[in-house]
């Protein structure tokens, strides 16, 4: 079974802060994603690495996928209230239709 | 907006009734999943579609029956559900690096 285990569980902190957020598994995955998602709405997607060592930054929030393509990290500076919401990672083996979530950040920002 | 289209947003039914979730894409991509989302939890795989031939049943219920008439749209039947099954039922399609594009989803209840 694989799993993707995401830490740290809850986040709750101030505006401006900087956080990180890792996704971690023993399996090795050909593409990792990382999506948001707000209440009651479908996870909307952040971005896709497909590469082992790849850091990709959109804005305030920065992306890498580990070397040996096992795990990712999610970096992102100074928070804002709207980056609150339920951060989830999610990859795909190789030679496999799945799509696997990991065990989800939930981010609260505080003004 | 969503490229991904789920009907109805909101859905309550009597453990007796019969009803289907509809999801309708137009991406042009060949690969549909469903999932099932419980409150705090990430999304947990039920199906997923390749070219309109069920891939992957991850041994779900045979209360939930899945349908693809064509590539552009996925059906989800519902038969005979228990309370448990009330979660937000998420429809995903695929694209060319694996990623997931969400539908808003239908939040069902089961009474």
């Amino acid at each position: 079974t694989q799993l993707l285990e995401q830490s740290p569980q809850f986040l709750s902190i101030q505006e401006g802060e900087n956080l990180t957020v890792y996704c971690n598994s023993s399996s090795v995955f050909s593409s990792l994603q990382w999506y948001r998602q707000e209440p009651g709405e479908g996870p909307v997607l952040l971005v896709t690495v497909v590469t082992g060592g790849e850091v990709k930054k959109l804005k305030r929030l920065t992306f890498q996928f580990g070397d040996a393509r096992k795990d990712s990290s999610l970096h992102i500076t100074a928070a804002q209230p709207g980056d609150t919401g339920l951060y989830l990672c999610a990859g795909r083996s190789y030679n496999t239709d799945k799509l696997i979530f990991g065990t989800g950040t939930r981010l609260q920002v505080f003004p | 907006d969503t490229e991904v289209t789920q009907t109805p947003k909101h859905l309550v039914m009597g453990m007796t009734n019969k009803k289907s979730l509809k999801c309708e894409q137009h991406m042009g991509h060949r690969a549909m999943y469903w999932y099932k989302q419980k409150a705090k939890k990430p999304p947990e795989l039920m199906f997923v579609y390749s070219y309109e031939k069920l891939s992957i049943n991850e041994s779900v219920p045979s209360r939930f029956s899945p349908e693809c008439p064509n590539s552009s749209l996925l059906n989800l039947h519902l038969h005979a559900l228990q309370p448990e099954d009330s979660a937000l039922y998420l429809c995903a399609s695929r694209g060319t690096r694996a990623e997931a594009f969400f539908g808003q989803g239908t939040r069902l209840t089961v009474v």
